[in-house]
């Protein structure tokens, strides 16, 4: 089973309306990143939190950690159409510290 | 600007065919991977690399093979053992082995003929 599992799996909301997306794991961490991809493209790092952390900004990001729970959720305030995209958690899942991906939410923002 | 590149952008490959994806770095990190993605699924791990002439299997290593000669090349060659190619290959870097972040580039889509 997916050591990081995204909710929803899809997401459709108005331009400046937040976004919130929730990630959810199995086993301890040492830090939990998020990843934005464009539909063709890459992945772009967002944000990485640490299991001492609690919560972490940058920008309109805004990442919560609930080591308690093992859950994360990343929120996106003011959502523009150019956020559109897919949102994934990754964790380090222990297994020598790899990066182990969720399944991924996408996000439709429109105008 | 530095970054990875990837090529080709879209890949055939007949049957019984080796062919070999390009990834090239120059952000000077000491740690690259490759990981394949398939339709409305996350990543999964192929191989890593975390210093030259050495390299590591990942979650899904058959039918593909690496080499890492140089710290800013990391290629993937999908063997004809692969017997299901057809996905978008992802090659990263990184400071540090998997506890920092990744730079990606921005993929080959491979597709059988």
């Amino acid at each position: 089973s997916q050591q990081g599992e995204e909710d929803p799996q899809a997401l459709s909301i108005q331009e400046g309306e937040n976004a919130t997306m929730n990630c959810s794991y199995k086993t301890s961490i040492n830090n939990l990143q998020w990843y934005r991809q464009n539909s063709g493209r890459g992945l772009v790092h967002l944000i990485l939190i640490r299991s001492n952390e609690r919560e972490k900004h940058s920008g309109r990001l805004r990442v919560t950690l609930d080591t308690s729970k093992k859950s994360s959720s990343l929120l996106i305030t003011a959502s523009r159409a150019a956020d559109t995209a897919s949102y994934f958690c990754a964790t380090d899942a222990g297994q020598g510290g790899k990066l182990i991906f969720g399944q991924g939410t996408e996000l439709s923002v429109k105008p | 600007d530095g970054g990875i590149t990837q090529s080709p952008k879209y890949l055939f490959r007949k049957e019984g065919q080796n062919v070999t994806l390009s990834c090239e770095q120059n952000l000077n990190h000491d740690a690259m991977y490759w990981y394949r993605q398939d339709p409305g699924q996350g990543l999964r791990l192929i191989y890593y690399s975390q210093i030259v002439n050495d390299f590591q299997k990942g979650d899904i290593a058959e039918g593909y093979s690496v080499s890492r000669e140089k710290k800013e090349s990391f290629p993937l060659t999908v063997t004809s053992a692969q017997k299901n190619p057809t996905a978008f290959y992802l090659c990263a870097s990184s400071d540090a082995l998997f506890n920092q972040p990744q730079h990606f580039g921005d993929g080959t889509r491979l597709s059988i003929l």
